[in-house]
């Protein structure tokens, strides 16, 4: 498995600003994923971010509103830019920690509320 | 395309109560199938896998059974807590890895 931590854990902020996510693996890790968790409902992959190369998005969502980054092996951030009240959610980074492992371990989540 | 389907909640239990959480899915292929267990306020928490059809994954008195046949994933305990309250997800995940399509989440509340 993998120990995972988020910052921040929980934020309120203000319609048209922008808030950055860090997720941090005590182990090296090839793949991190981005998860939204919308109020009440399950989750949804916003993109995979491969340390090297650009994230891939799914569909509907885009770069220019949750940019990522992934300098080295330990660590990603996600961006949720603009913001309105639609983006409250949970934010959930996960990691596979190696090729045969086959499974996904996740962080405790960043829970953001837009007013 | 891929999908996972659970029974909906919420699901409302007495203590020592058999439990038992419906899950089915579509999938291309051979995928690995889990179920993660969300307290509330907090994140997912991997509860149990299995990897191939047959396969019985276990923890913390939980088991579920891998059924090609009926391609079904159902989690079940023979008696429940009420620590055991919580949202539980089933999902599958595709050979290779990558992306985990999950279902929509079943809520479980067990009284005293």
């Amino acid at each position: 498995s993998a120990v995972i931590s988020q910052k921040p854990s929980r934020d309120i902020c203000q319609r048209g600003t922008s808030l950055t996510i860090q997720c941090q693996v005590d182990s090296q890790v090839t793949m991190m994923f981005w998860y939204r968790q919308q109020p009440g409902q399950s989750l949804t992959l916003i993109a995979t971010a491969n340390q090297g190369s650009e994230a891939t998005y799914e569909s509907g969502f885009v770069i220019d509103k949750f940019p990522i980054s992934r300098p080295n092996l330990t660590f990603s951030t996600l961006t949720v830019s603009n913001m309105s009240p639609e983006d409250s959610s949970i934010y959930l980074c996960s990691v596979e920690p190696g090729r045969s492992t086959d499974t996904q371990y996740f962080g405790p989540g960043t829970r953001l509320t837009v007013l | 395309g891929n999908s996972v389907t659970q029974m909906e909640g919420p699901v409302t239990l007495s203590e020592e109560a058999f439990l038992t959480i419906n899950c089915t899915y579509t999938a291309t292929g051979y995928p690995s199938l889990f179920w993660y267990v969300q307290y509330p306020g907090e994140g997912l928490q991997l509860l149990l896998k299995a990897t191939k059809a047959d396969d019985k994954g276990s923890n913390k008195g939980f088991e579920a059974t891998y059924r090609k046949e009926t391609t079904s994933f159902h989690l079940e305990k023979g008696s429940v807590q009420v620590s055991d309250s919580a949202v539980y997800f089933c999902a599958l995940l595709n050979r290779g890895g990558g992306k985990l399509i999950f279902g929509q989440g079943t809520e479980l509340s067990v009284k005293p």
